[in-house]
């Protein structure tokens, strides 16, 4: 079946340091890869996604390309802020059906 | 558009006390996904819905939960009779025309937290 692995959290960075998440996925086929934000207190939020190998996602300054041969997502910033304190988690579709989720990485910026 | 509208935000409710969770999707959307988060199990899905019918089911623990579609732009979800492990964040999320291969967006709503004590 599909699945979605990521990064185990948390992970502690400090202000401007640079951010990766790791991801990979077990899927048939190829599906559509996105990365959801949920920020304390809140629902889950599309950050970013792409839908074919070598696409690169981008948003707010966080970037993730679908890298077919490695089968991976990984989530990337170059200087993350106080404010991207949030757990994030890697999923992936195919067709009309249901979003596989990863477990969540926990994220904390330390000022 | 509002986006994904939950209620109640907030419950908290005694054991076997009957529960219902309501949802309006994003006008035009024909996917609903009901989720459960708890820290336990993580995101997990519960069911969903597309053109009103329920396509997947599986993710449902057990007959004490039910989701209902009536139409499409309302769904519910209840936990009858309650129990202290059904304490979580229940999300509803929504799509237009399922998730196609281009890439088309689930939606969520912000949740409903419940607390079953």
């Amino acid at each position: 079946g599909n699945s979605v692995t990521q990064m185990e959290g948390p992970v502690t960075l400090s202000e401007e340091a640079f951010l990766t998440i790791n991801c990979t996925y077990t899927a048939t086929g190829y599906p559509s890869l996105f990365w959801y934000v949920q920020y304390p207190g809140e629902g889950l939020q599309l950050l970013l996604k792409a839908t074919k190998a070598d696409d690169k996602g981008s948003n707010k300054g966080f970037e993730a390309t679908y890298r077919k041969e490695t089968t991976s997502f990984h989530l990337e910033k170059g200087s993350v802020q106080v404010s991207d304190s949030a757990v994030y988690f890697c999923a992936l579709g195919f067709g009309n059906e249901k979003l596989t989720f990863g477990t969540g990485t926990r994220l904390t910026i330390i000022p | 558009d509002a986006g994904v509208i939950q209620s109640p935000r907030h419950e908290v409710t005694e054991m076997g006390q009957e529960v219902t969770l309501r949802c309006k999707p994003i006008s035009g959307h024909n996917s609903l996904f009901w989720y459960r988060q708890t820290m336990m199990r993580g995101l997990e899905l519960l069911i969903y819905f597309n053109n009103n019918v329920p396509i997947d089911d599986s993710g449902m623990p057990e007959d004490r939960f039910s989701a209902k579609m009536p139409n499409a732009s309302f769904s519910t979800l209840k936990i009858q009779p309650s129990e202290p492990r059904d304490s979580a964040v229940y999300f509803c999320a929504s799509s237009g025309q399922g998730l196609i291969l281009s890439g088309n967006t689930i939606y969520f709503g912000e949740g409903s937290w419940l607390t079953v004590v």
